[in-house]
């Protein structure tokens, strides 16, 4: 069975760093891109980026790029999202989901993770 | 502002048939990119409807089916039942954003 298993709940003070996990099991880890995906209180959906895990191939959506750093180790099937210097808008869940798809023209994302809920209040 | 457009709500009472509208630009949906649905129930991530427009992965009920047409995707549930009660997303690739993108969202209310 395919599972994506996030790292726990976090509480943080604006300034503060952080780098949360999303782990893989029953798939080849290193073979499938694993996306983030934001979604602030209350709020729809947001693609963040996207890594590649066999040889760390990273994209960003121009609205996270500089914001967020994305990152993987495939010898221990994990993917990060991290943060240098948190501000309390980064208050959200965060979901990591693995990407699929069936031609040049399909991406959708067929498995995720249970969410990382992070926040950041002084 | 999502790049993608959804209705914000839609409802239905039980056994009726909804529908929810995705409407696209030529960077996404127009340039022929696929579109995929997801189901996200209260308190629950996000779980694969339909992908590639009109695809249904094994174990979803044949009550869900998507479609396509120019610049916008449709998500039609039929048979409404109490548990179809959920936020419902619509997802496709952007040429010009270089990544994905989804719909705003579209709660669905069962009366």
């Amino acid at each position: 069975e395919v599972q994506l298993v996030q790292s726990g709940a976090e509480v943080k003070e604006p300034g503060e760093s952080l780098k949360i996990s999303c782990k893989g099991s029953g798939y080849s880890f290193s073979n499938y891109w694993i996306g983030w995906v934001r979604q602030m209180p209350g709020k729809g959906l947001e693609w963040m980026g996207i890594i590649y895990p066999g040889d760390s191939d990273t994209r960003y959506s121009p609205s996270f790029q500089g914001l967020v750093t994305i990152s993987a180790d495939k010898s221990i099937s994990s993917a990060y999202l991290q943060w240098s210097s948190l501000k309390a808008s980064d208050t959200a869940m965060y979901y990591c989901a693995r990407r699929r798809s069936s031609s040049r023209s399909s991406e959708w994302f067929d498995a995720w993770g249970q969410g990382t809920l992070v926040t950041v209040s002084s | 502002q999502s790049v993608l457009t959804q209705p914000p709500s839609v409802s239905g009472a039980p056994g009726q048939r909804v529908t929810i509208s995705c409407t696209g630009s030529s960077s996404n949906i127009g340039a022929g990119f696929d579109v995929n649905w997801y189901q996200q129930l209260p308190g629950t991530a996000p779980k694969i409807l339909i992908y590639d427009n009109n695809s249904r992965p094994s174990g979803v009920p044949d009550r869900f089916s998507g479609s396509k047409s120019g610049t916008s995707a449709s998500l039609a549930i039929t048979g409404l039942q109490t548990e179809d009660e959920a936020d419902y997303y619509c997802q496709s690739y952007d040429s010009s954003l270089s990544g994905s993108v989804f719909g705003g969202g579209t709660k669905l209310t069962v009366l």
